[in-house]
């Protein structure tokens, strides 16, 4: 089946220091890419829509300028979070659509931030 | 808010036992999916009904739909320990390219 793999699983940083998360389609090209952030014990509220060669829809209160999303090719996109600060520590998984069809999504393992 | 509500929010039972959890929304759907989350890891999909269906099967889960009360029921039968996980419902709206995820029910499952 459809494989998206999201790197790296964890990540330590200082505040007011950028991380950046790849997030590729390993065995299919994906147009379109979803972004996911998810707080403990809850559940996951997009972020934004990331499309292939074009800029991303980004959802209602998400900064568009602290959260930066580049999806260069059809099998990589990427989100880097810009002057990390403590509450931005999350989980943030990337997704994208099962090429079998249906709106089927298809999850990265997800990337923990913790921001010190 | 489009996010949809599920409950329990958990759920402890024993192994051999069946769980049950609900999901409610609030909009048209297009389809309505479950996905299962271990805990610190991603999601995988796990069924999909669409919105002219009312039941479907897939190994030990069954999966209802009533859209006049815009609710669905995940059923796992004969639970097992490695069924601990987490489960969310995700709607598909009407003219919408995006899932929007349920609140999520968590179940642990004791040996």
């Amino acid at each position: 089946g459809a494989v998206v793999s999201q790197h790296p699983s964890w990540v330590i940083c200082k505040s007011g220091t950028s991380v950046k998360i790849e997030c590729r389609s390993l065995d299919f090209q994906a147009t379109t890419m979803f972004w996911y952030r998810q707080f403990p014990k809850q559940s996951l509220m997009l972020m934004a829509t990331s499309n292939e060669g074009s800029k991303a829809t980004y959802e209602q209160g998400v900064e568009k300028d602290k959260f930066l999303i580049n999806h260069a090719s059809l099998t990589l996109s990427t989100l880097t979070v810009t002057s990390a600060h403590p509450e931005d520590s999350s989980f943030y998984i990337c997704s994208a659509r099962d090429p079998a069809g249906a709106n089927v999504l298809t999850f990265g393992a997800g990337s923990r931030l913790t921001v010190l | 808010s489009q996010q949809g509500e599920e409950d329990p929010q958990a759920l402890s039972i024993q192994e051999g036992e069946n769980a049950t959890m609900n999901c409610s929304y609030k909009t048209s759907i297009n389809n309505l999916q479950w996905y299962r989350q271990n805990s610190g890891r991603g999601l995988v999909h796990l069924i999909l009904i669409r919105s002219n269906e009312r039941e479907k099967h897939s190994g030990r889960l069954r999966v209802t739909l009533d859209t006049s009360k815009k609710s669905s029921s995940l059923l796992i039968t004969a639970s097992r320990a490695a069924d601990t996980a987490s489960y969310f419902c995700a709607t598909d709206a009407h003219g919408f390219q995006k899932l929007v995820f349920g609140t999520g029910t968590r179940l642990l499952v004791s040996p």
